[in-house]
């Protein structure tokens, strides 16, 4: 199974709006609603952000909010702040107890 | 407080072999499947393996498949990863990570297999 495809880098400046997209196939992002969103600032472990496409775990500020599209799932982040600035990583269920995670995304804030 | 705290991790001569572990505490870890994930350096995320609540269903990335085993110990509130026959491409920081419903939360601090002579 590849990883899902997501742009290397993507930024912008404090209060700014931001979208990184993670795009699969039929066979993993388009047949399931069970894309997750994860935040690994350096040196430190992943963080949930998203779960379910669209879905918020509390404690996650409402400034971060996913979508889904056809094979492609994004992940907006609005109201850029500094500390937004880390690696992102997409991640689908592909069917029989096996996951992908996306390449990754590393979020400049300027 | 919900945690997972890796260990086990260490320096290892390709061929060679290393048991991972993942201790868990402040939820009923036999209720959730736990997963392995790794990080190569500088590198993405990589998903391992997978097992479920009593140890009888697991699954493998190809990979590691016939490599890899991973089990857990309910009593013991831990999770495991064997592995044999380890190659410089394993060389990675190894994640445990507890699903809930399809994604996963929380991820353990990570611990750092190098693999190389």
């Amino acid at each position: 199974q590849s990883a899902l495809t997501q742009p290397p880098s993507v930024s912008g400046s404090p209060g700014q709006s931001v979208t990184i997209s993670c795009t699969g196939t039929s066979s993993d992002v388009g047949s399931y609603n069970r894309v997750s969103w994860y935040q690994q600032p350096p040196g430190t472990a992943p963080k949930l952000m998203i779960y379910e496409v669209s879905n918020r775990p509390s404690g996650v500020p409402d400034r971060f909010s996913g979508s889904k599209s056809g094979n492609t799932a994004s992940l907006t982040i609005s109201g850029l702040q500094a500390e937004d600035e880390a690696d992102y990583y997409c991640s689908s269920y592909i069917g029989s107890s096996t996951w992908v995670f996306g390449g990754g995304t590393k979020l400049t804030v300027l | 407080e919900v945690q997972l705290v890796e260990s086990g991790g260490g320096l290892v001569q390709p061929g060679g072999s290393l048991r991972l572990s993942c201790a868990a505490s402040g939820f009923t870890f036999s209720s959730y499947w736990m997963h392995w994930v790794r990080q190569a350096p500088g590198k993405g995320l990589v998903w391992v393996s997978n097992i479920n609540t009593d140890g009888s269903t697991t699954t493998y990335a190809d990979s590691v498949k016939g490599r890899f085993t991973i089990s857990r110990d309910n009593a013991k509130n831990t999770l495991y990863l064997q592995m044999n026959s380890l190659r410089a491409e394993d060389t990675a920081v190894y994640y445990c990570a507890r699903r809930v419903g399809s994604w996963f939360d929380p991820w353990g601090q990570g611990t750092l297999v190098t693999v190389s002579s």
